[in-house]
């Protein structure tokens, strides 16, 4: 069965490092997803890609952060100065059109800022 | 913010059917109800969706009230595999853009021997 895979499972990095953490989605799919998950805390949304471009972004994704589809397979988040409060679980995820059809979620990437 | 609403907690005997309900009284008509889980810290895994059709797959069943207000997912025949944070999440239908999901805190579902 077709999976979403990000690396790396596990980042640490110390505060004001930039990262990129990295997502291959389905490779039929089209529309693009990075949601973030603080320990104990609910799944938010941060930023959804289509066509190139950001469809959607949530108030977390600020300036710090941006994403790329670099060469038609992978998927990056990258956060360019991180912060202590950046420390999450970073998910990825595809659907292969919008309306009425699933997102398959990876496993996530545990990053932690020290 | 989330617009469904759903039991903090619930507990079930393995081998028995899970009833999990969810209320989405403000769900417009083109509203998807879906449904996933997260077992332990894994991504979100996809369970089923529907529009105002009752469905069912291998996974489970999704019954939605006439007035669309409220639905319950149904795991037939529950294992300890099961046990996870259930997420009801009211979906709008977007053509041609993306579009997010927005997770509550949802149901722990802890299913026991």
């Amino acid at each position: 069965e077709p999976e979403v895979t990000q690396t790396p499972s596990h980042q640490v990095t110390q505060m004001g490092q930039e990262v990129i953490l990295r997502c291959v989605p389905i490779s039929n799919h089209l529309y693009f997803y990075w949601y973030r998950q603080i320990l104990g805390q609910k799944v938010e949304f941060l930023v959804s890609f289509y066509n190139n471009e950001i469809s959607e972004k949530s108030e977390i994704f600020d300036d710090q952060f941006s994403v790329e589809r670099p060469d038609g397979s992978n998927f990056t988040l990258k956060i360019r100065s991180t912060k202590l409060e950046d420390s999450a679980m970073y998910f990825c995820a595809s659907s292969d059109q919008a309306p009425n059809t699933e997102a398959f979620f990876g496993q996530g990437t545990r990053l932690t800022v020290v | 913010d989330a617009k469904t609403t759903q039991p903090p907690s619930m507990d079930c005997a393995e081998g028995r059917a899970a009833n999990l309900p969810c209320n989405h009284s403000t769900i417009s008509g083109n509203e998807y109800v879906y449904w996933y889980r997260q077992i332990h810290s894994q991504g979100p895994q996809y369970i089923i969706h529907g529009l105002k059709n009752n469905e069912t797959n291998e996974m489970a069943s999704l019954i939605i009230t006439e007035d669309r207000k409220s639905s319950t997912l149904i795991l037939p025949h529950a294992t300890l595999r099961d046990t996870a944070v259930y997420y009801c999440i009211v979906r709008v239908e977007n053509t041609g853009t993306a579009s997010k999901l927005t997770f509550g805190t949802g149901t722990r579902l802890q299913v026991t021997l």
